[in-house]
């Protein structure tokens, strides 16, 4: 099965400062890979993802991942925090069940921006 | 514009009770999904369908079912609430493939006592 793990359950930037969300991915196939944010009493919405090619991607919002094969890293990073940024980060992969597929997810980082 | 409902944000029930949490998408979307979040455990797989009336287990199955009579329609039951079952539970749709986003509603506060 696949899993996510993502290091550091809260981070504290200040507003100008480099965002820099870590994910870790354990997977026996090539993965795919997603970020999505969740502001507070709101569901979670997509920032970016990875499928294939690119392992650059530019998400919503500024924020952008890259993908690392060789460090199974996913992490996400936006060069210049804004107050709006503060809410709950999640990491997800595609994981495949006995007939079907889903999202697994970490356990999330909640994102913290101080002026 | 994708649209993914659920029939309640906040819901307030007894030790004991049956529990349905209804959620509803307009997108076509063959796979529908329930989790359940909670602070520090992010976000946790109960049940998906992949089709109508098809159902797999996700994680943590224990204490839940669910229904899936129409394609756009996918209940979550807690045929006996516990308040350990308090908790946010949400609901998503995607379409087939692993490559795909999931789409989430704003989920259900549930508290049990």
């Amino acid at each position: 099965a696949q899993s996510v793990t993502q290091l550091g359950s809260h981070v504290s930037v200040s507003e100008g400062a480099l965002v820099l969300l870590r994910c870790n991915y354990s997977s026996s196939v090539p993965p795919y890979l997603f970020w999505y944010v969740q502001y507070p009493n709101q569901g979670l919405q997509l920032l970016l993802k990875y499928t294939t090619g690119a392992t650059l991607v530019k998400g919503i919002n500024g924020f952008e991942a890259e993908f690392k094969k060789s460090e199974t890293s996913f992490h996400l990073t936006k060069p210049s925090a804004h107050m709006s940024d503060a809410a709950e980060y999640f990491c997800a992969v595609s994981d495949r069940y006995q007939a079907g597929t889903a999202l697994i997810f970490g356990k999330g980082t909640t994102l913290s921006v101080s002026s | 514009d994708v649209k993914v409902t659920q029939s309640s944000r906040y819901l307030v029930k007894r030790t004991g009770e049956k529990v349905f949490l209804e959620c509803v998408q307009d997108m076509d979307h063959e796979n529908m999904f329930w989790y359940r979040q909670d602070p520090g455990l992010g976000l946790r797989l109960i049940y998906f369908s992949y089709d109508v009336k098809m159902k797999e287990k996700g994680d943590i199955p224990e204490g839940y079912s669910v229904s899936r009579e129409k394609k756009e329609r996918f209940s979550l039951i807690l045929e006996s609430a516990s308040t350990n079952q308090t908790s946010m539970y949400l609901c998503a749709s995607r379409t087939r493939g692993l490559n795909y986003e999931q789409y989430f509603g704003p989920g259900t506060r549930l508290t049990v006592t």
